[in-house]
C-alpha cells in the first residue's frame, strides 16, 4: 500500500540553525500538506501545495517557513531560524484531489527540538 | 472564526459502545472527518462525511448534521487497541481545521 514517508524521524537544532525537513508524498497525488503538533495540543495547519505553487498558508506559516518541490518525489519544509516554540512534531500529508474534499494521508512525521 | 469542538477525555468498557460528539463553527466546509491519533504516531483516516446522515464502515460510523454543525463518531465492539485520541477536523478550502482531540481510554 502506499505510503507517505519523512526524513528524518527525529532532528535536534540549536536555536538560530536552519533545518530542512523531507517527506515523499504519494506518487499520484498531486496536492501537498505541511501540519504541526505542539506536543499535547491539536494540530495545526501550515501550508498546502499544488502545481508547485502554495495554494493556502496558515499565520504560522511566516518568512521563516518555506516549502519546495525540488524534484518529482520530494517535498520540503524550510525552518531558516529555528526558534524554540517550532519544537514540535511536523507531519506531511498528501491527498489526490484538493479544496478539502478527500482524504489526506499522513506521514509518520518528524519531531523537531530546537534547543 | 473557526471553532470545533469536542470533549476531552472519554471512558468506555471493553466490548462496549461509544459515541464521540463534535461540534463546528467554520467560515468554509468541505466535509468533516474523523482520524485516529496513538500517541507519538501521525493521525489516520477513519471517515469522512459531506452529505447529512450516517456512513458506516464495520466497526466504526460516522454522522453528520450540517445545519447543526454537529457529527458523531459511534465505536462499536471497543477493543483495547481503540484506546487512543480521535480527531475530528473541517475540510475548509485547502486545509484541514483540526479540533483538540477526544482521548478514549477503554477499560477492561
Amino acid at each position: 500500500e502506499p505510503e507517505v514517508t519523512q526524513t528524518p524521524s527525529h532532528q535536534v537544532t540549536q536555536m538560530g540553525q536552519e533545518v530542512i525537513l523531507r517527506c515523499v508524498p504519494i506518487s499520484n497525488h498531486l496536492y501537498f500538506y505541511w501540519y504541526r503538533q505542539i506536543l499535547g495540543q491539536k494540530v495545526e495547519f501550515l501550508v498546502s501545495f499544488y502545481n508547485n505553487e502554495i495554494s493556502e498558508k496558515s499565520e504560522i506559516f511566516d518568512d521563516q517557513f518555506s516549502v519546495e518541490r525540488p524534484d518529482g518525489s520530494n517535498f520540503t519544509l524550510k525552518i531558516r531560524s529555528t526558534k524554540l516554540e517550532d519544537s514540535a512534531m511536523y507531519f506531511c500529508a498528501s491527498s489526490s484531489t484538493g479544496g478539502g474534499y478527500n482524504e489526506q494521508f499522513f506521514g509518520p512525521g518528524t519531531r523537531l527540538t530546537v534547543l | 472564526g473557526q471553532n470545533i469542538d469536542q470533549p476531552t477525555e472519554m471512558t468506555a468498557t471493553e466490548g462496549a459502545i461509544v459515541q464521540i460528539n463534535c461540534t463546528y463553527q467554520t467560515s468554509g466546509f468541505n466535509g468533516l472527518f474523523w482520524y485516529q491519533q496513538h500517541a507519538g504516531e501521525a493521525p489516520t483516516f477513519l471517515s469522512y462525511n459531506v452529505l447529512d446522515g450516517l456512513e458506516e464502515k464495520g466497526r466504526f460510523s460516522s454522522f453528520l448534521s450540517r445545519s447543526k454543525g454537529y457529527s458523531y463518531l459511534l465505536l462499536k465492539e471497543l477493543q483495547m487497541k481503540d484506546s487512543a485520541s480521535y480527531l475530528c477536523a473541517v475540510g475548509s478550502n485547502y486545509q484541514l481545521i483540526w479540533g483538540a482531540g477526544t482521548k478514549l481510554i477503554i477499560k477492561p
